[in-house]
């Protein structure tokens, strides 16, 4: 199937630890995004990537680096995890604005830091 | 940055008619979107409009852009049980890579 992945879909860990989120698009897009959705479900952009090149990176905690192997693929890393990153994480992806620009979302990662 | 903003909640009756409105404070906004986020999943698009329209119809689903107020609305005709869910519109900006900017949600219940 076409679409946006992510794994794990859902994470549970201690603070302090490090843990990474992984997203896999086979849309042929070549932006893609994370995402912090809180407990209020408000929507936060937290990063962007253009052709694996940063092109969007919100007031984010250096805690978080977002890596782009290639274009189709988007990860995010969190180092010394703290109880205020738990939330669900969302990967996108999108068109190119000459089409709408929709952007396509993953399932999402719910993270809970104990 | 641009704002938006929407009421966070809508109660409406099987058969009625939805309105969920947004207002957005960015004028150069280009795409305005709606999507429909249902429990535990990612978003999923419903319509979108260019900021050259003030309406756009999609079988029961009818965007109306009012520029001049900034204010966008998303009406569902016959709204059923299936519609519940959590409605975000979203912005996007004409700078230069463009960044979406969404609502904070309107959680939509439709009671049978």
């Amino acid at each position: 199937d076409t679409a946006v992945s992510q794994t794990p879909k859902y994470l549970v860990t201690q603070m302090g630890n490090d843990k990474s989120i992984k997203c896999e698009q086979n849309l042929g897009h070549d932006t893609m995004y994370w995402y912090k959705q809180d407990s209020k479900k408000f929507l936060k952009i937290m990063f962007s990537y253009n052709n694996k090149e940063l092109i969007i990176n919100e007031t984010v905690p250096n805690r978080f680096s977002p890596k782009s192997p290639d274009k189709a693929h988007l990860n995010l890393h969190i180092n010394s995890l703290e109880l205020g990153d738990s939330a669900v994480y969302f990967c996108a992806s999108s068109q190119p604005l000459g089409r709408g620009g929709e952007q396509f979302f993953g399932p999402g990662t719910r993270l809970t830091v104990l | 940055g641009e704002d938006v903003e929407q009421s966070l909640f809508l109660s409406v009756r099987e058969g009625d008619s939805s309105v969920i409105n947004c207002t957005y404070t960015d004028s150069s906004s280009t795409y305005l979107y709606w999507y429909k986020q249902e429990p535990g999943a990612g978003l999923q698009l419903l319509t979108y409009i260019f900021s050259n329209m003030d309406m756009k119809q999609d079988q029961r689903l009818t965007v109306l852009l009012n520029k001049k107020d900034k204010h966008l609305s998303l009406r569902i005709a016959d709204t059923q049980t299936g519609d519940s869910a959590i409605y975000f519109c979203a912005g996007r900006n004409s700078g230069g890579y463009q960044k979406v900017t969404f609502g904070t949600g309107t959680k939509l219940q439709v009671i049978p």
